[in-house]
């Protein structure tokens, strides 16, 4: 398998655009993560599905923030419009279903945003 | 709820001395426990992870934690640090509803 993959690797946008990230997660895996990375803030969890579904979305920093799954091999962040306070790496990660099971994260490589 | 709390967000070790890095964590359950390595400019990747198997795990490139329930720890060690090491680590517990929590992770920086 080629892991979770991400696109694109790097976007430099102007401030009002749209932006749209793509994840394609590893085959089979339930569950889709994404998370936003910042120097200040760390590690942060914005959305996750279960299933296509989305279970959490408490992360979501405001309504320019939208994330979609529109089947099992295909997630989409979007920001609309971009501030740049968004710039930050984006990533997904995905997991076998987990319950009690002991599955960690497959992550991505991450796409690092600029808006300016 | 369950949570990590991780010590001390910059570690220097000098190059061939013990990697110590501290996490405890917080579950009303048994956990499952994980640790995560990010390289500059790449995402995570699992180290290793704790099912309740065994106390102490062994995970990729000489690392390995132990679990102890009494001090509810999971620190990561390694004998001897080498430059490529340098990194910044995550320590994570399962929560309830199938999502991993992260700590807020440590930068590990290796002198020569």
């Amino acid at each position: 398998d080629a892991g979770v993959i991400q696109s694109p690797r790097h976007e430099v946008t102007e401030m009002g655009q749209e932006v749209t990230l793509r994840c394609k997660p590893i085959s089979g895996h339930d569950y889709l993560f994404w998370y936003r990375q910042t120097m200040m803030r760390g590690l942060e969890l914005l959305i996750y599905f279960n299933n296509n579904v989305p279970i959490d979305d408490s992360g979501m920093p405001e309504d320019r923030f939208s994330a979609k799954m529109p089947n099992a091999s295909f997630s989409t962040l979007k920001i609309q419009p971009s501030e740049p306070r968004d710039s930050a790496v984006y990533f997904c990660a995905s997991s076998l279903y987990a319950g009690t099971g002991s599955y960690g994260y497959t992550f991505g490589s991450g796409t690092r945003l600029t808006v300016v | 709820a369950q949570s990590v709390t991780q010590l001390g967000s910059h570690v220097s070790v000098s190059e061939g001395a013990l990697v110590l890095l501290r996490c405890n964590y917080s579950s009303s359950v048994p956990p499952y426990l994980f640790w995560y390595v990010q390289y500059p400019n790449q995402g995570l990747q699992l180290l290793l992870k704790y099912t309740s198997a065994a106390t102490l795990v062994k995970g990729i490139n000489g690392f390995e934690a132990e679990f102890k329930k009494s001090e509810t720890s999971f620190h990561l060690t390694k004998p001897s640090a080498h430059m490529s090491d340098a990194a910044e680590y995550f320590c994570a517990v399962k929560g309830s509803q199938g999502n991993l929590i992260f700590g807020k992770g440590t930068k590990l920086s290796v002198k020569p």
